[in-house]
């Protein structure tokens, strides 16, 4: 299975920073690689797929970038609903598998 | 808009048998997948396996290879997860979600609400 592993775990911003959470692939997966955001108590939500395809809805101060083995996921001007838990996931392979998260928390 | 709803909480004895429904509505049940996935507390997302929507083929991760089984109900647009000889460490809040394609599990862009199974004795 591929593992992917996420830095940091977890982080400290206040509103309007820029933020970047990193993740990396224990092997190439091409561009497969899909970010989610999870509030506490609920379901995750999709962010973007495919590496860079921000999913209808999103705001656009979501991005993401990266190919083969590591990938960034960055927030440009943080907002307060922004504070969450992301993951990320390769889509490359079966089984799909996901980080271990990122908690963004507020300074 | 799409929806997934899933059935309620359950509280199984080790040994025991969980199946988990998941209703679809509003998008055309055979154009894509459904996986499960579950995360038990305080911890990461788990994918457990994938059903099409459109020919009932699964794919099961490995680890649970023998003790789930995934269906489809296309008249009614549910799909289930069934896991049995339950363990502790099976306790966790179960989703199901849409995934993009009907032929292979890739990215899941609706979420069902999450079902909490507790496994105690």
């Amino acid at each position: 299975d591929i593992q992917m592993t996420q830095s940091p775990s977890s982080l400290s911003a206040s509103v309007g920073d820029r933020v970047t959470i990193t993740c990396r692939a224990s092997r190439s997966i091409d561009s497969y690689l899909n970010w989610y955001q999870q509030k506490p108590g609920k379901a995750p939500m999709l962010l973007i797929h495919d590496t860079y395809s921000l999913q209808s809805g999103v705001p656009s101060r979501f991005s993401g970038s990266g190919s083969g083995t590591e990938f960034t996921l960055t927030i440009s001007s943080l907002q307060s609903e922004d504070f969450a838990t992301y993951h990320c996931q390769q889509s490359y392979s079966t089984p799909p598998t996901f980080g271990q998260g990122t908690k963004v928390e507020i300074k | 808009q799409v929806q997934l709803v899933q059935s309620g909480a359950e509280v199984k004895k080790p040994g025991a048998s969980v199946k988990v429904s998941c209703k679809a509505s509003d998008y055309t049940f055979s154009s894509y997948g459904i996986s499960w996935l579950r995360q038990a507390p305080g911890q990461g997302l788990e994918w457990m396996g994938w059903i099409s929507g459109y020919s009932g083929r699964t794919n099961y991760a490995r680890k649970f290879q023998g003790r789930v089984t995934m269906t489809t109900d296309t008249s009614t647009r549910t799909a289930y997860m069934e896991l049995r000889s339950l363990r502790s460490d099976d306790t966790a809040v179960y989703y199901c979600a849409r995934d993009s394609s009907p032929y292979s599990s890739t990215w899941v862009d609706y979420w069902g609400q999450g079902t909490l199974v507790t496994v105690s004795s």
